[in-house]
């Protein structure tokens, strides 16, 4: 059964203290590794996707790398409006009878951040 | 709205009732997820489905959980015979793509969530 596990579980940082959260995770097939951030009483928003290992991607102050068992989400001088909940996801191999292969979305449990001015 | 949208997005439920919680998806989306979001558990996958048909129902319990598709873009899940530990943040999540082959599915447009207390 893919895993994912994500820590720390909650991270605190100053205004313009870079940081890093990890992501291990176990698949029998990746198809791909996302990340997403959760604002209080929304639902998920897609920030990267990562597919082999090697792979850096970046979207303003955040940066995702991929290896063969974790990805790291860098945040580099971070603000208070990237407080939220960082999740992230495996996409999965699964075969059925015929040979097709399906991914399924298996999330961590997310880390916390929170940013304070 | 351009975006996935979920009714109700709070329900109450007495223990024993069944309960159906609605999701509509962004148009042209092929397939639908239903999660389940709590506290202690992260959000594991529910049940999903490309096109009109229902692919999987995996999920604990999963003989209580079952999705439903009226339309291409409309998704419902049905949860009987509710529980206290139902009690979490539904969320329906819609791909462009499919879930075979060497499609990509791709990333996931998710709803605001649906918050479920059964009492």
């Amino acid at each position: 059964e893919d895993q994912v596990t994500q820590s720390p579980e909650a991270l605190r940082l100053q205004e313009g203290e870079s940081s890093s959260l990890n992501c291990s995770y176990t698949v029998s097939g990746l198809r791909g590794l996302f990340w997403y951030r959760q604002d209080p009483g929304k639902g998920p928003e897609f920030l990267f996707t990562l597919y082999s290992a090697g792979e850096e991607k970046e979207k303003e102050r955040l940066k995702a790398t991929l290896t063969k068992k974790e990805s790291f989400l860098h945040i580099t001088a971070p603000k208070p409006e990237d407080s939220a909940t960082y999740l992230c996801a495996v996409q999965g191999l699964f075969f059925i009878a015929g040979g097709t292969s399906y991914g399924k979305l298996t999330f961590g449990q997310g880390t916390i951040l929170t940013v304070h001015p | 709205g351009a975006g996935v949208s979920q009714s109700p997005r709070y329900k109450v439920a007495k223990r024993g009732r069944d309960v159906a919680l609605r999701c509509d998806s962004i148009s042209g989306h092929v397939t639908l997820y239903w999660y389940r979001q709590t506290l202690g558990q992260g959000s594991e996958v529910l049940t999903y489905s490309q096109s009109d048909a229902q692919r999987d129902k995996s999920g604990r319990p999963s003989g209580r959980f079952s999705a439903e598709r009226p339309e291409r873009s409309v998704s419902t899940l049905k949860i009987q015979r509710t529980e206290q530990g139902d009690s979490a943040v539904y969320l329906c999540a819609s791909s462009r793509h499919g879930t075979s082959g060497v499609e990509d599915t791709g990333e996931l447009f998710f709803g605001e969530g649906s918050r479920l207390t059964v009492l």
